[in-house]
């Protein structure tokens, strides 16, 4: 059965500092990646996506994040985050279903 | 404007009183699903619907059902709502079965 695991349920960092978030997946061969954020009292939006091909990835507002077969990952990563980041992130996996994390809270401070 | 709409966006309501969430779609897209979100446990679906009129079940299904008689429609009926089901819905559309989601905007249900 596939899973997915996202280590880490609050994460904090100052504003214009770096961020990385932690994906990580059970699933017999590569799935589809997908990466989406949820501001509050809003829906999901889809960040970014890994189907195939190159490993590293760019998505909107600009994250990016890097499929790593040997680790099962994919970390999503922001060089300089702002304070309208603060959100929810959910990695979700695609092998025969679609499943997602149980998500990672990122609060930015000033 | 591409969008999802679901309906209400609030409710609160009474062990057993039934009640259906609309959702809605204007993209044409083949593939509607419903999930619930409660903390700590991300999202999970509950139904999911490759195109009219076939539906099936998906990781938590218990207590709901739901039809697809219109590409566009995908209503998500609890026949008789417990307290365990109070819990934050969402509708989601997509082109096909592994593509992008597009969610609505979330409904926020409790059963006292």
């Amino acid at each position: 059965a596939q899973s997915v695991t996202q280590p880490d349920i609050h994460i904090t960092v100052s504003e214009g500092a770096s961020l990385e978030l932690r994906c990580n997946y059970s699933y017999g061969a590569t799935p589809y990646l997908f990466w989406y954020v949820q501001s509050p009292g809003q829906g999901l939006q889809l960040l970014l996506k890994y189907f195939s091909g190159d490993t590293l990835v760019q998505g909107i507002k600009g994250f990016e994040a890097e499929f790593k077969r040997s680790q099962s990952s994919f970390n999503l990563r922001k060089p300089s985050v702002h304070w309208s980041d603060a959100a929810e992130y959910f990695c979700a996996v695609d092998g025969n279903k679609l499943v997602f994390g149980a998500g990672t809270i990122l609060r930015v401070k000033s | 404007e591409a969008q999802v709409t679901q309906n209400p966006r609030y409710l609160i309501t009474v062990t057993g009183k039934k009640l259906t969430v609309t959702c809605s779609q204007n993209m044409n897209h083949e593939y509607m699903s419903w999930y619930r979100q409660d903390p700590g446990l991300g999202l999970r679906q509950i139904y999911y619907s490759m195109n009219v009129e076939v539906t099936d079940k998906g990781d938590v299904p218990e207590g709901y059902k739901v039809s697809r008689k219109e590409k566009r429609n995908f209503p998500l009926i609890l026949e008789s709502p417990s307290p365990n089901q109070t819990s934050l819905y969402f509708c989601a559309s997509s082109p096909g079965r592994a593509g992008e989601l597009f969610f609505g905007e979330g409904s926020r249900l409790t059963v006292l």
